[in-house]
């Protein structure tokens, strides 16, 4: 069965700072791979996704995310973060088969420090 | 111009009531669903349709029906609500039922039970 872990459920970081969230996955092959981001009191949006080729996708607002299969993981990264970027980070895993669902990690809360 | 709408934002009801929560998208899309976040922010999804065909039904308890009149709008209502129920629901859609699709999210509908 597929499943997605985010082994950070909270981090802090300077603004100004460097910032990596992690996100494993476990699947047979490899899957569609998504960051959304969830501002307090909304929905999520999508920041990238990854389906095949290139390893290193970009997204929007300044955010990149690397595909690692041998690693089965899709960090995502930000060089600079700015103190908007405090929000939920859901890292989410889905299988070719469109009768399957996505799979949403716990999420990682990321906070900004002034 | 909401792409994905949802109506009530807030909901306070008692135990044993039953409500309707309201979802409509402008986005022209051809898949809804509908995902529950508990209070940890773990998001599952409920139920998928693709005009108006349902695809994708979790094991949620049969108290939950969705309805879908037609492909831009997803209801869910909730017969006999319990205590357990509380949490915040998202309405969503994609361009279609293929999981490359990404998905767009209403606000939620934070349902509290008291």
């Amino acid at each position: 069965a597929q499943s997605v872990t985010q082994p950070d459920i909270h981090i802090t970081v300077s603004e100004g700072a460097s910032l990596e969230l992690r996100c494993n996955y476990s699947y047979g092959a490899t899957p569609y791979l998504f960051w959304y981001v969830q501002s307090p009191g909304q929905g999520l949006q999508l920041l990238l996704k990854y389906f095949s080729g290139d390893t290193l996708v970009q997204g929007i607002k300044g955010f990149e995310a690397e595909f690692k299969r041998s690693q089965s993981s899709f960090n995502l990264r930000k060089p600079s973060v700015h103190w908007s970027d405090a929000a939920e980070y859901f890292c989410a895993v889905a299988s070719y088969s469109s009768a399957s669902k996505i799979i949403f990690g716990s999420g990682t809360r990321l906070s900004i420090r002034p | 111009d909401t792409a994905v709408s949802q109506t009530p934002k807030y909901l306070v009801t008692q135990m044993g009531n039953d409500k309707s929560i309201k979802c409509e998208q402008n986005l022209g899309h051809d898949t809804m669903y509908w995902y529950k976040q508990d209070s940890k922010k773990f998001l599952k999804i409920m139920f998928s349709y693709n005009n108006k065909e349902l695809i994708i039904n979790e094991t949620v308890p049969n108290r939950f029906s969705p309805k879908s009149p037609d492909k831009a709008h997803l209801n869910l209502h909730i017969n006999s609500l319990e205590l357990g129920d509380s949490a915040v629901y998202f309405c969503a859609s994609s361009g279609g039922r293929e999981n490359n699709q990404p998905q767009h999210f209403g606000d939620g509908t934070r349902l509290s039970i008291l």
